[in-house]
């Protein structure tokens, strides 16, 4: 059971905006610790999207982007594609069981 | 670029020890941080553990008293070790490179995995 919280899905039709959460507590989020986002699409690897709270990697389009206050996270995608059907992952790090991935969001491109 | 291939049984029997080996080509295993992640089917993500570059390393608390990670420089490779594997380590297993520096030298905390293997089925069954 991860101690970081996500929607298990969002949906939206291609062109609008969603948002996924990821809601921490203070021995993580809370406590100061930077989270970052992958995106992983069937059948492979993850891919990291941003990093350090609101940075992309050379690469990811500036639709994707990210933003961190108090205990929680976010990751917004902008203008959603086909394309950006996958699961996406917030990870950070806690104090007691060292680093840790979010639940898991599937977005779905209506 | 830095490229990641892991390398494993596939198959195992209950109580056997997991070993899995991570290739590392295009940088040098002797800087940075290397971890295992894995990942059962269906589910999320689950950080295994990291050595550095010192051969320090730090484990999940739930797989600490099972898991052990070494390095073999020669080959610029690293390894886990995973003993009395049950059905519940059924799982892709991903090596993934650890970073906390940005291109301006600013240090996050705490680290990020990039770049990824592409995973390894691993599959405990009687």
């Amino acid at each position: 059971q991860s101690v970081l919280t996500q929607p298990p899905s969002v949906s939206g039709a291609p062109g609008q905006r969603v948002t996924i959460s990821c809601t921490g507590s203070s021995s993580n989020i809370g406590a100061g610790y930077d989270v970052h986002w992958y995106q992983q699409l069937p059948g492979t690897a993850p891919r990291l999207l941003i990093f350090g709270n609101k940075n992309r990697p050379s690469g990811v389009p500036d639709r994707f982007s990210g933003s961190k206050s108090g205990t929680s996270a976010s990751l917004a995608v902008t203008g959603l594609q086909a394309e950006d059907e996958a699961d996406y992952y917030c990870q950070s790090y806690d104090t007691v069981t060292g680093y840790v991935f979010g639940t898991g969001t599937h977005v779905s491109v209506l | 670029q830095v490229q990641l291939q892991e390398s494993g049984p596939g198959l195992m029997r209950p109580s056997e020890t997991l070993s899995l080996t991570c290739t590392v080509s295009g940088g040098s295993i002797s800087t940075y941080f290397w971890s295992w992640i894995r990942q059962a089917p269906g589910k999320g993500l689950e950080w295994i553990g990291y050595m550095d570059y010192s051969g320090n390393t730090n484990y999940n608390p739930a797989l600490k008293n099972r898991v052990a990670m070494s390095f073999d420089t020669s080959k610029n490779q690293f390894s886990l070790k995973l003993n009395s594997v049950t059905a519940a380590d059924t799982a892709v297993y991903y090596c993934a490179r650890d970073e906390a520096y940005d291109s301006n030298g600013y240090v996050y905390d705490p680290a990020w995995f990039a770049p990824w293997g592409q995973g390894t089925l691993v599959t405990v069954s009687s």
